[in-house]
């Protein structure tokens, strides 16, 4: 049974480029979270698919956005990067519950430096 | 919005001695959930708590939820190597549909041996 599983491990880019970050949930999840944690914070909340449709989104710039395929893996795209966007980004999936309580399984996450 | 605060940032501990992080939310929760992150790793998750006033017990670990359901923590009896790490809360709203999960800056622990 596999985990979630995310692509690349590590990346780094210039400021002003555009980044692709890749995520396949747990086997039987329907759901994809996507968080930004900078180094010694907690995980901040970017947004989450469900349904190929972004059903929530936290407190960040439109230069961040995303996507859900019928197999429910997801892309997170950040444009324009700024020196600011280096951390490590974390993909969580879970199975929609009817009360939002579903546990997260985080994948290993892809760290991007921008330099 | 919505706030999780979590103390202490740090804890040194010696093996065997007790460790207990507190977490504290601007707002009202549904329901809290605790992760561990190893140093280099990824969250994974501990446990979750709903009712107000719950008690949850896994081996050495202790969850509480507060009655206001504003606040837990989380206690470690006699801590081994084993335990170190960085433990995060994580709450969810009551009101509106959010469904996000809020995360605490979490307690990084340290267990000397």
């Amino acid at each position: 049974d596999a985990g979630v599983t995310q692509s690349p491990t590590h990346l780094i880019k210039t400021r002003g480029q555009q980044v692709t970050l890749r995520c396949s949930p747990k086997s039987g999840h329907d759901t994809v979270s996507w968080y930004q944690q900078a180094l010694g914070q907690g995980p901040q909340f970017i947004f989450q698919y469900y349904e190929e449709e972004e059903r929530q989104r936290g407190n960040f710039p439109d230069r961040f956005s995303g996507h859900q395929f019928p197999n429910y893996s997801s892309e997170l795209n950040v444009n324009a990067l700024l020196l600011g966007d280096s951390a490590l980004y974390l993909c969580a999936s879970s199975l929609a519950g009817a009360m939002g309580n579903e546990k997260l399984f985080f994948g290993s996450g892809t760290q991007l430096s921008v330099l | 919005g919505q706030q999780v605060m979590q103390i202490p940032q740090y804890q040194h501990v010696q093996e065997g001695e007790d460790f207990t992080t507190y977490c504290n939310s601007s707002t009202t929760l549904s329901n809290i959930q605790w992760y561990k992150q190893r140093p280099g790793g990824h969250p994974v998750f501990l446990i979750q708590l709903v009712k107000s006033g719950e008690v949850k017990k896994q081996k050495r670990l202790t969850f509480q939820f507060g009655e206001a359901k504003k606040n837990s923590s989380l206690h470690i009896t006699a801590t081994q190597t084993t335990d170190v790490g960085t433990y995060f809360c994580a709450g969810q709203k009551s009101s509106g549909s959010a469904r996000q999960l809020t995360f605490g800056s979490g307690t990084q622990l340290t267990v000397l041996p």
